[in-house]
């Protein structure tokens, strides 16, 4: 119940091209769905993030798409570029609760 | 770099010895929380720290005693740990309970 299944583990992409990870959840009670981004030698940084009262999130490049019925939310990163290669994780909260609940991460490698 | 530091970055120990990890955060949050990030696994949470009092232990063995002397600090003291043990462990603080978390650098530990 509580966990969010992250695909694809790895992604290779070409420079300029649509990167797309997918995540899915099941407990309906989760309300905030943040992705974050890790860089080797670093801590993740929150990149975007969505609630369930919007079906799409844009910030520059990247765009979160959010299924309520589905229980499913995906990142779109647009024009792909090699400064984008981390590895990128899904996550779930609850409403006031202390617990975000992570995938377990995209390696995502652009090509330039 | 994000507002929040973690020392040491690296770290090897035997299974006998005693370390601590430091966290520490110049945010003004009042929220702190300690991770586990092993290879291949989901970021899993370990304690949780709200205005200095511990709010969530998930169920934690006893080798890993943390401590939270003020909203500012957080640290994880280690104690006849496992090799199964090694992984990166993370910081993070958020200002309230179920806020946006922001992550430090990680401490990356070897058991052997």
């Amino acid at each position: 119940q509580q966990q969010v299944k992250q695909s694809p583990q790895s992604l290779i992409v070409q420079k300029g091209g649509i990167s797309i990870i997918n995540c899915a959840y099941e407990n309906t009670a989760f309300d905030y769905f943040p992705w974050y981004q890790q860089f080797p030698g670093k801590g993740p940084a929150l990149l975007i993030a969505i609630r369930p009262d919007v079906s799409e999130k844009k910030e520059g490049r990247f765009t979160i798409s959010f299924n309520k019925s589905a229980k499913q939310f995906s990142l779109h990163i647009m024009d792909s570029q090699p400064g984008d290669s981390a590895t990128y994780f899904c996550a779930a909260s609850e409403k006031g609760f202390q617990k975000l609940v992570f995938g377990t991460g995209t390696r995502l490698l652009v090509s330039p | 770099e994000t507002g929040v530091t973690q020392t040491p970055r690296h770290l090897v120990m035997g299974m006998t010895n005693k370390k601590s990890l430091k966290c520490e955060q110049h945010l003004g949050h009042n929220a702190m929380y300690w991770y586990k990030q092993s290879a291949k696994k989901p970021l899993e949470l370990m304690f949780v720290y709200n205005f200095k009092e511990q709010t969530e232990n998930n169920s934690v063995p006893s080798r890993f005693s943390p401590e939270c002397p003020n909203s500012s600090h957080l640290f994880l003291h280690l104690h006849t740990l496992q090799p199964e043990d090694s992984a990166l462990y993370l910081c993070a603080s958020s200002p309230k309970l179920g806020e946006t978390q922001y992550f430090g650098p990680g401490t990356r530990l070897l058991v052997l």
